[in-house]
C-alpha cells in the first residue's frame, strides 16, 4: 500500500494562473480531507470529502477554491487565479472511516511568484 | 466551531528527561483527539490518539490524558531521545467536522 501519494511536490505559479493539487488516498479509503499549512502554522481544516460527495466545506474559502474527488481517479484541489498570500502546503489526509485515524500524504508547496 | 489552543509553543527538554505538550479545546461535543508528529519538511504522522470515552492511552514512551470536565488534553513523552526532536500538533474533532488543530509544539531534545 503506496499510502496517500499527493503531485506535486512541489509547484510554482505565477499570480493569476490556476493551481491543481491531487491527491490519491489509501487504497481502501473513501474519506479525504484537504488541509492548508502556512509557515510556522498548524494545518487549517479546508474540505472533507466522500466519492462524488462534498460532507464539509466550511474551512474552504468562497472563492477561487474548489475540490472534487470523483468516483474515478484522484481528489483535486483547484485554485483559480492565485494570489501570494496562497503560498503555503497542502495537505492531504485519507481515513477508513470517519475518526478511524487520517494518514496524510507528503504535500504540495505551492509558491505564487 | 472548535478552537484549540496548545502550549508551550516551544519546549526544550533534556534527553532521558519527560516532555509534557498540552492543549484545551472549547467544543464540549468534541469526541476524537489525535496528536500528529511532524518533522521538517515532512507529513504530519498520527502518533497516538484518544476518543472521548477513555482517560488516558499508552503506547510505549508516549501517552495522552484527557480530561472532558475541564476539556483539556495533554501528551506525555518519556525518556525522550533525539530522534523525538519534531514539531507535534494537538487535534480535537466531533462527528461531521474536519479535525482543527493547535498551533504546534516544536520539541528541541538536548544532548
Amino acid at each position: 500500500n503506496a499510502g496517500v501519494m499527493q503531485n506535486p511536490r512541489h509547484l510554482v505559479r505565477r499570480r493569476g494562473q490556476e493551481a491543481r493539487l491531487r491527491c490519491s488516498p489509501m487504497k481502501g479509503h473513501s474519506h479525504v480531507y484537504w488541509y492548508r499549512q502556512l509557515p510556522e502554522e498548524g494545518l487549517k481544516f479546508m474540505v472533507y470529502l466522500q466519492k462524488e460527495n462534498i460532507i464539509d466545506e466550511s474551512g474552504m474559502p468562497k472563492e477561487r477554491f474548489s475540490a472534487e474527488f470523483p468516483k474515478e481517479g484522484p481528489s483535486i484541489l483547484r485554485i483559480q487565479q492565485v494570489v501570494r498570500g496562497d503560498s503555503a502546503a497542502y495537505f492531504c489526509a485519507s481515513s477508513l472511516a470517519k475518526h478511524y485515524g487520517y494518514t496524510f500524504g507528503s504535500g504540495t508547496r505551492l509558491t505564487v511568484v | 466551531g472548535e478552537n484549540v489552543e496548545q502550549h508551550p509553543s516551544t519546549l526544550s527538554v533534556q534527553e532521558g528527561d519527560s516532555a509534557v505538550i498540552k492543549c484545551t479545546y472549547s467544543d464540549s461535543a468534541s469526541n476524537y483527539f489525535p496528536w500528529y508528529k511532524q518533522e521538517l519538511g515532512k507529513r504530519p504522522q498520527l502518533i497516538i490518539d484518544i476518543r472521548s470515552n477513555v482517560g488516558e492511552k499508552k503506547d510505549q514512551r508516549i501517552a495522552v490524558t484527557l480530561n472532558k470536565t475541564a476539556k483539556h488534553f495533554s501528551l506525555h513523552i518519556t525518556e525522550t531521545q533525539p530522534e523525538d526532536s519534531a514539531v507535534y500538533f494537538c487535534a480535537a474533532s466531533r462527528v461531521a467536522d474536519g479535525l482543527t488543530f493547535g498551533k504546534g509544539t516544536h520539541l528541541i531534545i538536548q544532548p
